[in-house]
């Protein structure tokens, strides 16, 4: 029973384009939501966070939406990058000290 | 250097060996912790430790065992290695209200 969903195991996106992945959770008891970026042989690294107060979170080129009613949550990237090609996990927490319950990632590629 | 290191970074074993993986961090963060990551399911957490001499189990613990003498070290062992422990396996630390940091990862096969 998977309580994090990524629904799509790759994306392919054009450079300069928006990069939109996603993710459904089944728990509405989180209330801190995460995204990972991880590039191969390496540990995925946080990218932004999103609390369950809060409907919009942005750093940069990257913007966390969250839609409690929906138990969804979205990360756009704008514009995307080359450097931006990686597997992105969703991951979520019962609070900020419990342990983070994950998503099985999205690839995304950037096409130049 | 600074941050959290693993090794072995690539390890091939047989079934029923004792496989010790090491993880070391430089930032005396309190928690620690051990993922493994396997095609379709992200990362599932194995152990965790709030603390030197403290750990607890996580999603996927049976055939796993965990000690944390010092805060820095916190060393995953398989006890008897089965097959379906094939995986990547990741370990994590952070001080608390933090993200966490991980590691490059130990990329595990048992033969």
């Amino acid at each position: 029973d998977q309580q994090v969903k990524q629904n799509s195991p790759s994306l392919s996106v054009q450079e300069g384009r928006i990069s939109i992945l996603n993710c459904d959770y089944t728990n509405s008891m989180f209330d801190y939501f995460l995204w990972y970026k991880k590039y191969p042989a390496e540990g995925p690294t946080f990218l932004i966070s999103i609390s369950s107060i809060k409907d919009k979170n942005e750093d940069g080129r990257f913007t966390v939406f969250l839609n409690k009613s929906a138990k969804h949550l979205s990360l756009h990237i704008v514009p995307s990058q080359p450097g931006d090609s990686a597997v992105y996990f969703c991951a979520a927490t019962l609070d900020s000290n419990y342990q983070l319950i994950w998503g099985a990632g999205t690839k995304l590629i950037i096409k130049p | 250097d600074a941050g959290i290191t693993q090794s072995p970074r690539y390890k091939i074993t047989e079934t029923g060996r004792q496989v010790t993986l090491m993880c070391h961090q430089t930032w005396s963060h309190s928690y620690m912790f051990w993922y493994r990551q396997d095609l379709g399911h992200g990362l599932r957490l194995i152990y965790y430790s709030a603390a030197a001499d403290i750990t607890d189990k996580g999603e996927v613990p049976d055939g796993y065992v965990v000690s944390r003498s010092k805060t820095e070290n916190f060393p995953l062992t398989l006890e008897s290695a089965t097959r379906s422990q094939t995986s990547v396996y990741f370990c994590a630390s952070r001080a608390p209200g933090d993200t966490q940091y991980f590691g490059p990862g130990t990329r595990l096969t048992v033969l």
